[in-house]
């Protein structure tokens, strides 16, 4: 069974700080990794993808992948409040053309003024 | 980001009734996702579609589910006779690059009472 798994939180930071989130997945083959953010009641919405190890930033966004570790973080730096929302995490374990993902329950994020 | 509409934004159907959930407009995208989220769990990959045929589907996606390309741009999905646990958001996701990058459609409501 390829699992992902999130820590679902909440997790609660003050508005300026960097909120840490983390995933691991079972899946070693695992060839990218995905970041989603969920307002309630809407879609997820792709955030960050990172296929190599080390860090990909992209704005105050940072992903970072460990491969031997299994394990994917996404940082957020300066948070704001609009960052509250939940942070899905997701995995393609089979490469190739089979693209589909396995998400995580998520990280639900609450980012105090 | 490819612009996805789906309709309808809520279905409510009596248990046993047949549901038809679009994705629209779709243009030049080779991968094609759905996705459902039952209230408070995770996102589960129903099933994809390449090149206009079935690619992969998960266990979710038995003979009760059906999709479709009716005129080589709409996605549909069809649920033949709705259960109670088929009440979920679901979302469809085209990549236009590759398998990879899915960007989630703003979602169906289904209710099924």
């Amino acid at each position: 069974q390829k699992e992902v798994e999130q820590n679902s939180g909440p997790l609660s930071v003050p508005e300026g700080a960097i909120a840490s989130l983390n995933c691991t997945y079972s899946d070693r083959g695992s060839q990218s990794f995905f970041w989603y953010r969920q307002y309630s009641g809407k879609s997820p919405e792709l955030i960050m993808f990172i296929y190599s190890n080390g860090d990909k930033e992209d704005g105050r966004f940072t992903a970072q992948l460990n491969k031997a570790s299994q394990y994917v973080s996404l940082l957020i730096r300066d948070s704001q409040p609009s960052d509250s929302a939940t942070y899905l995490c997701a995995v393609n374990p089979y490469g190739g053309s089979q693209g589909n993902l396995i998400f995580g329950k998520g990280t639900k994020l609450s980012v105090k003024p | 980001e490819p612009e996805v509409t789906q309709t309808p934004s809520h279905q409510v159907t009596q248990m046993g009734q047949e549901v038809i959930l679009r994705c629209v407009p779709i243009s030049n995208h080779l991968y094609f996702y759905w996705y459902r989220q039952i209230l408070g769990q995770k996102v589960e990959f129903l099933v994809s579609f390449y090149n206009n045929e079935i690619s992969e589907k998960s266990e979710i996606f038995d003979d009760q589910f059906s999709v479709e390309r009716p005129d080589g741009s709409n996605f549909t999905l069809k649920i033949r006779s709705t259960k109670l646990e088929d009440s979920a958001m679901y979302f469809c996701a085209p990549n236009p690059g590759g398998p990879d990058t899915q960007y989630f459609g703003p979602g169906t409501r289904l209710t099924v009472l």
